[in-house]
């Protein structure tokens, strides 16, 4: 059973501080999918992560994939307060049928 | 871009009765939709896989008399729960996959919140 952890769970951080948020799955899977969610609201899609090494940046969010060590990390550079929500990774269980299994979350919240 | 909707935002219903909450993907079509429920402060769990014009495949553990599914078209599918109970409160999420984008990612609905009494 293919298992998604992720962590922190919970970072409260300084704008203009660097950090990482790291995802680990049990299985192999090469599709690794990276969300953003607002309070009470849906899902943004930020990163597509679909082979060994790929690496995607968008601003001051950039993700990684490494299939091997089954590990994906989202950096943030420079955190700004429009940063502040919910990041969650999930994977693709199936490589091919888009089912995914999610990770626990990590609630960021970036004090001016 | 893509966009999806659900319909209602949110409802509150009493105990026993049915709900049905809409997924629609408006300027795509979707070969399969995906329908996902998520809790207070916790993360997505899926659901259902519905594949246009077949049965949905139901994740274990998912009472599939109770949460019924049915995909009939390539922009609509419908997840009616059925006898609510208080239990059943939660955010319902439903995505869909594009048929034709190159994008390999499923697109979300904004959620529907029931609250059964």
């Amino acid at each position: 059973e293919l298992k998604v952890e992720q962590n922190p769970l919970f970072l409260s951080m300084q704008e203009g501080k660097n950090y990482t948020i790291y995802c680990n799955y049990s299985t192999t899977s090469d599709r690794l999918y990276w969300y953003r969610q607002d309070p009470g609201k849906s899902l943004e899609s930020l990163f597509v992560l679909l082979s060994n090494g790929a690496v995607k940046q968008e601003g001051r969010l950039m993700a990684s994939l490494d299939t091997k060590a089954r590990l994906s990390t989202l950096h943030i550079t420079a955190a700004v307060h429009d940063l502040s929500a919910t990041y969650f990774c999930a994977v693709d269980r199936s490589n091919s049928n888009y089912q995914l299994i999610w990770g626990a979350g990590t609630k960021l919240i970036i004090k001016p | 871009g893509a966009v999806v909707s659900q319909h209602p935002s949110w409802v509150i219903c009493k105990s026993g009765t049915s709900v049905k909450i809409e997924c629609r993907s408006l300027d795509f079509q979707a070969t399969t939709m995906f329908w996902y429920r998520q809790f207070p402060k916790q993360s997505l769990m899926l659901m259902a896989t519905s594949n246009e014009g077949s049965k949905a495949t139901y994740e274990q553990g998912v009472e599939k008399d109770k949460f019924l599914i049915n995909h009939a078209s390539l922009t609509l599918s419908t997840l009616t729960v059925t006898s609510a109970h208080p239990e059943d409160s939660s955010f319902y999420i439903c995505s869909a996959r594009a048929r034709s984008r190159v994008a390999d990612t499923q697109y979300f609905g904004p959620g529907t919140r029931l609250t059964v009494l």
